[in-house]
């Protein structure tokens, strides 16, 4: 079974400011997808960012940015210039291929509460 | 594209009592997922629809909880005898890519 981990329960940083939130997985699948989601108070899970395993560059989304480090099974997410709208929890998520016609299940870290300070 | 939308946003429940959630989803999306969330924690997937059939339900929590698709277009989830356990907000999500989910707002349940 895959798990998730998130060690950060809460973070802040100032408006502008650059912030790291960190996330590791467990898994034997050599193929699979990672992701950021954020909820804000208005509890609407909204995907940040999303990476293949099987790809070796990192994505960037705009501000966001990730460090995947598959042999370490690291997953952090880089936030640059800092938003008060960035206020939410994010979430790690992890997905593994499935067999035909079975379901994408997510499978979701406990997250992290980050607070952007003006 | 008006986004995948739950009613009621709140239900206040009296232990016991059969509770009834509706999720519309994204009108091009074929897939369809049910998953629950609580207090301090990421959201536990429960089912999954591709169209109009329920391909995976096994972690559904128990056999109180039933979820539906009728040709395919909306998704219920029933909750029947309700427990204070069962206190968590569900939220629904669909997608036509099978990587890029779309949440709902979700539905908070409290069973007093």
């Amino acid at each position: 079974a895959q798990t998730v981990t998130q060690s950060q329960p809460e973070m802040s940083v100032q408006e502008a400011e650059t912030v790291t939130l960190s996330c590791t997985y467990d898994t034997s699948e050599n193929n699979y997808y990672l992701f950021w989601y954020k909820q804000p108070p208005s509890r609407q899970m909204i995907l940040v960012i999303r990476q293949e395993a099987y790809k070796q560059q990192n994505a960037t989304e705009n501000r966001f940015s990730v460090n995947f480090q598959k042999a370490a099974k690291s997953f952090s997410l880089k936030i640059s210039d800092s938003q008060l709208g960035d206020t939410a929890m994010y979430f790690c998520a992890f997905m593994k291929p499935p067999a035909l016609g079975s379901a994408r299940q997510l499978t979701f870290g406990s997250g992290t509460q980050l607070t952007v300070l003006p | 594209d008006t986004g995948v939308s739950q009613d009621p946003r709140h239900k206040i429940t009296k232990r016991g009592q059969n509770v009834t959630f509706r999720c519309d989803p994204i009108s091009e999306h074929n897939r369809l997922y049910w998953y629950r969330q609580t207090l301090g924690q990421g959201p536990e997937f429960l089912t999954y629809f591709q169209n109009e059939a329920q391909l995976e339900k096994s972690r559904l929590l128990s056999d109180r909880f039933s979820a539906e698709r009728p040709k395919g277009s909306f998704s219920t989830l029933e909750i029947q005898r309700t427990e204070q356990g069962d206190s968590a907000m569900y939220l629904c999500a669909s997608s036509f890519s099978v990587e890029k989910l779309f949440f709902g707002s979700g539905t908070q349940l409290s069973v007093l």
